[in-house]
């Protein structure tokens, strides 16, 4: 139990469509990231908050998009849906990582697109 | 950019021997943070185990430990007495130390080895 929480758990949109994904850091962290986990492979940064601000991205189109709110916690938004967009999408939370916090990973939410 | 290879995609061990997972890094960085993650059918990542760079010390945390050779870019994984529960998929992820809040925690992640432990 990290105390990372992420909704839906699973869902299964069409292409095309739009989803937005939740987190709830733990209590005291002020960092989320997200990282896309396609099957068989190694999760990949999406990009990370900061005290409510987008503080660093990876290779991702703009139709990623996110917010922190003031409590901390963090939606990941995917527009166009693409068959692509599959995975497993984890959110981590940590007090500022730059000397390497310990970072608490969520369940993850899966999205299926058809 | 920073990357992480693990060379093995699956292994196997009996209960109660010893495995050893590999991870090899490329960097130019001389500050950061290595990891070993394990991920259950159930996915939640958690950490197993983390060292520090600028640590000569090899980590260990009960039956795991590391073998840490800064020069070779290697940051292997020694589990030892294996258990049913230590089937699972690890990973290897990278952090760079930073001063600045950008990319703070952005980790890079190895495409993982599958290990099933075998009664």
């Amino acid at each position: 139990e990290t105390g990372v929480t992420q909704s839906p758990t699973h869902l299964i949109k069409t292409r095309g469509q739009q989803v937005t994904l939740r987190c709830s850091s733990q209590s005291g962290h002020n960092t989320v990231s997200w990282y896309q986990q396609a099957l068989g492979q190694g999760p990949q940064f999406i990009f990370q908050y900061y005290r409510e601000e987008e503080n660093g991205r990876g290779n991702f189109p703009p139709r990623f998009s996110g917010l922190q709110f003031p409590n901390y916690s963090s939606e990941l938004n995917v527009n166009a849906l693409e068959l692509d967009d599959s995975a497993l999408y984890l959110c981590a939370s940590s007090r500022w990582a730059g000397s390497g916090n310990t970072i608490y990973f969520g369940e993850g939410s899966w999205l299926t697109v058809v | 950019a920073q990357t992480v290879t693990q060379s093995q995609p699956e292994m196997s061990v009996q209960e109660a021997e010893t495995v050893t997972l590999s991870c090899t890094y490329d960097t130019s960085e001389n500050n950061y943070y290595l990891f070993w993650y394990k991920q259950p059918p159930s996915r939640q990542m958690i950490l197993v185990i983390r060292q520090e760079a600028y640590k000569q010390q090899n980590a260990t945390e009960n039956r795991f430990s590391v073998n840490f050779q800064k020069a070779a870019k290697s940051f292997s994984l020694k589990i030892s007495d294996s258990q049913l529960g230590d089937t699972a998929m690890y990973f290897c992820a990278f952090m760079k130390h930073v001063r600045s809040t950008t990319n703070a925690g952005k980790s890079t992640f190895g495409d993982g080895t599958t290990l099933t432990v075998k009664p």
